[in-house]
């Protein structure tokens, strides 16, 4: 079983809509990340937490630590959302290691 | 700043052929990591580092190599390139750790093909 699960695993949409990415894990962690990676292949980070609730634009990403999940928002969904949404945990006394879920491929049709 | 940089973007090796990847950054980070992307897969972390001459392995070391003689160089060596090893390389860095509050920034990827 990986330590990082993503559900679900790929997502189409209209544009304009609520979406959301869930994200569970099964070990103690100090931070929760989530990243985008476009089909250029690039990397780039959009959340790190480890409480709580976040918010830049129109992403939004929340965690409950008591029940080791959290979930990626994206309101008013556009085309250019469209990417692979990645989900890391990094565990307790890790030197800052990340574990990397597999990824949600995410498809926002106009 | 440059960010994290890397080269090369594309490599084809033969088998058994050697290479080394190249990562700078330019943020004055401490940490930095090399992971490797398979289609289908999560990241996996091949080696990491925590400073200038101190590094440790991840979780798939096996057929590389790293060295960490400045604080901006991080190269990834391959010795003897096997088909298994066909992936896309990341390399990453964080600022001032130990901590949770610092995101990871990541070089533009080299895509490696072992044939």
């Amino acid at each position: 079983k990986n330590e990082v699960e993503q559900s679900p695993q790929n997502l189409t949409a209209q544009e304009g809509e609520f979406i959301t990415i869930n994200c569970s894990y099964s070990v103690g962690i100090s931070a929760l990340h989530w990243l985008q990676q476009h089909p250029g292949g690039g990397i780039v980070s959009l959340f790190m937490l480890s409480s709580g609730k976040k918010k830049h634009g129109r992403l939004i990403a929340t965690i409950n630590i008591q029940e080791k999940h959290s979930s990626l928002h994206i309101t008013a969904s556009h085309p250019r959302d469209s990417a692979v949404y990645i989900c890391a945990v990094e565990a307790a006394g890790a030197n800052s290691k990340l574990t990397f879920g597999k990824g949600i491929t995410l498809s926002v049709r106009p | 700043n440059a960010g994290v940089t890397q080269t090369p973007k594309f490599r084809i090796l033969k088998i058994g052929q050697s290479m080394t990847l190249q990562c700078a950054q330019d943020m004055n980070h401490n940490y930095m990591y090399w992971y490797r992307q398979d289609p289908g897969m999560g990241l996996k972390l091949i080696y990491y580092s925590v400073g200038a001459g101190i590094t440790d392995k991840g979780e798939v070391p096996n057929g590389y190599n790293v060295s960490r003689s400045t604080t901006e160089d991080f190269p990834l060596r391959l010795e003897l390139a096997a088909p298994s090893q066909t992936s896309v390389y990341f390399c990453a860095s964080t600022g001032l750790a130990p901590s949770s509050y610092n995101e990871q920034f990541f070089g533009p990827g080299t895509r490696l093909t072992v044939l």
